[in-house]
């Protein structure tokens, strides 16, 4: 596997089911992000791990709680969602810090509630 | 505060034609600017990256862009568009927030479609 992965790449859940999205990458990058693209909509930052460390939590409900275990490795655990939570979810990483400001993204986590 | 503008939503060109997307951005500093493309139902894929230097920077499939600092703008140009080009294109402007991270400000996006 190369660059970033992101599993599953489609998901139907109900309301009331709990679920994770799971995203790996490849490239030997020290930050990681999640990303939620829902149509006609700009793209939002959600959260934002440094090595390991969460340092950024844009207002995003507790119905998703992240989770990054190490630093190849990046979670988004989801619970008791709501159908306007339907959308594709990005996972992105980077070097951080100067070692080059572009991020690499998967190719989603197309996301659908029921 | 730093924002990145794409003027144009959706925009369309006969295949072989010349194609520009503009892309205007507002950023206190000198800024590391990229270009994404991304197709239907998948992620972004980068397709170039200004640092510094050059002006005039090229990219992955036959694309370039130019940093105007004057004009505070960094277009996307193509010479001679194929069908597979045709995608929705993102521009961003980086980076903000401090920090170790590099977070990048994105566009909404241009939907490019192509006509045959």
């Amino acid at each position: 596997e190369t660059g970033v992965t992101q599993t599953p790449r489609h998901l139907v859940m109900g309301m009331t089911n709990k679920k994770s999205l799971k995203c790996e990458q490849h490239l030997g990058h020290n930050a990681m992000y999640w990303y939620k693209q829902s149509a006609k909509k700009p793209l939002e930052l959600m959260f934002v791990y440094s090595l390991e460390e969460r340092v950024e939590n844009n207002s995003v409900p507790s119905r998703f709680s992240p989770e990054c275990p190490n630093s190849s490795h990046l979670f988004l655990h989801l619970h008791t969602l709501q159908p306007e939570d339907s959308a594709l979810y990005l996972c992105a990483s980077s070097q951080g810090g100067q070692g080059g400001y572009e991020q690499y993204f998967g190719p989603g986590t197309r996301l659908t509630v029921t | 505060a730093q924002s990145v503008t794409q003027p144009d939503i959706h925009i369309t060109v006969s295949e072989g034609a010349s194609l520009e997307l503009r892309c205007n951005y507002s950023y206190g500093a000198t800024p590391y600017l990229f270009w994404y493309v991304q197709s239907p139902g998948q992620g972004l894929q980068l397709l170039l990256k200004y640092f510094s230097g050059d002006t005039l920077v090229q990219g992955i499939k036959g694309f370039e862009a130019e940093f105007k600092r004057s004009q505070s703008s960094f277009n996307l140009r193509k010479p001679s568009v194929h069908w597979s080009d045709a995608a929705e294109y993102f521009c961003a402007v980086g980076p903000w927030g401090g920090g170790a991270t590099n977070k990048l400000i994105f566009g909404t996006g241009t939907l490019l479609a192509v006509q045959p």
